[in-house]
């Protein structure tokens, strides 16, 4: 079935690049997302990649994409405070491209 | 900037009591989409609506059901709450075309 894995904690020091990673199952996956969940909010988009891209950069944030292996990274350059959250990874459904298979999520907790 | 919203942020009930979680988007998307979440198991789709009076069971319909009578407004019911549905709700919104989603900021509901 559809499975999309992720490890649950990440904790960096301030200044630090950090690094989520995911791997995900469905190799038909048009495009694979990364949301932000801060405390007590909803689901931030952050953003996302098309399956026939490599890499994507946006400013502090670096996609990486492997498709070979099913593998999903978000870097984060000088990490903050401010990024401290839940980070998911999500892909679209092999089934029905309509829906999104979200991963657990992972804790970053970014401390001084 | 798309805005999806939700009717509470915090809502408490009591076992047996029938629950009204509402979602309003403003960007005229054709799809709609709960979810809950819940501590190490990520995003769990419960229903899902492709356009009005349409509705599709997601992974795990068991006690819930949705109305979608009007096409910005997408409702969640739990028809005799119970303490195993005290979770986060979160409402979601996409293009007919799929892909992104847009999430609003969660109703945590606790059930006593």
């Amino acid at each position: 079935g559809e499975d999309v894995e992720q490890s649950l904690f990440l904790s960096v020091r301030e200044g630090d690049s950090s690094v989520i990673n995911c791997t995900y199952t469905d190799s038909s996956s048009t495009y694979l997302y990364w949301y932000k969940q801060e405390p007590g909010a909803g689901l931030q988009l952050l953003t996302y990649i098309f399956s026939n891209m490599d890499m994507k950069q946006d400013q502090r944030l670096t996609v990486l994409l492997n498709k070979k292996d099913k593998h999903l990274s978000l870097r984060i350059a000088d990490t903050q405070t401010g990024d401290s959250a839940i980070y998911f990874c999500a892909e679209t459904s092999h089934y029905n491209t309509d829906k999104l298979i979200f991963g657990t999520g992972t804790r970053l907790q970014v401390f001084p | 900037d798309v805005k999806v919203t939700q009717s509470s942020r915090y809502l408490v009930k009591r076992t047996g009591e029938k629950v009204f979680l509402e979602c309003v988007q403003d960007m005229d998307h054709e799809n709609m989409f709960w979810y809950r979440q819940d501590p190490g198991l990520g995003l769990r789709l419960i229903y899902f609506s492709y356009d009005v009076k349409m509705k599709e069971k997601g992974d795990i319909p068991e006690g819930y059901s949705v109305s979608r009578e009007k096409k910005e407004r997408f409702s969640l019911i739990l028809e005799s709450a119970s303490t195993n549905q005290t979770s986060m709700y979160l409402c979601a919104s996409s293009s007919r075309t799929g892909g992104t989603q847009y999430f609003g900021p969660g109703t945590r509901l606790t059930v006593l």
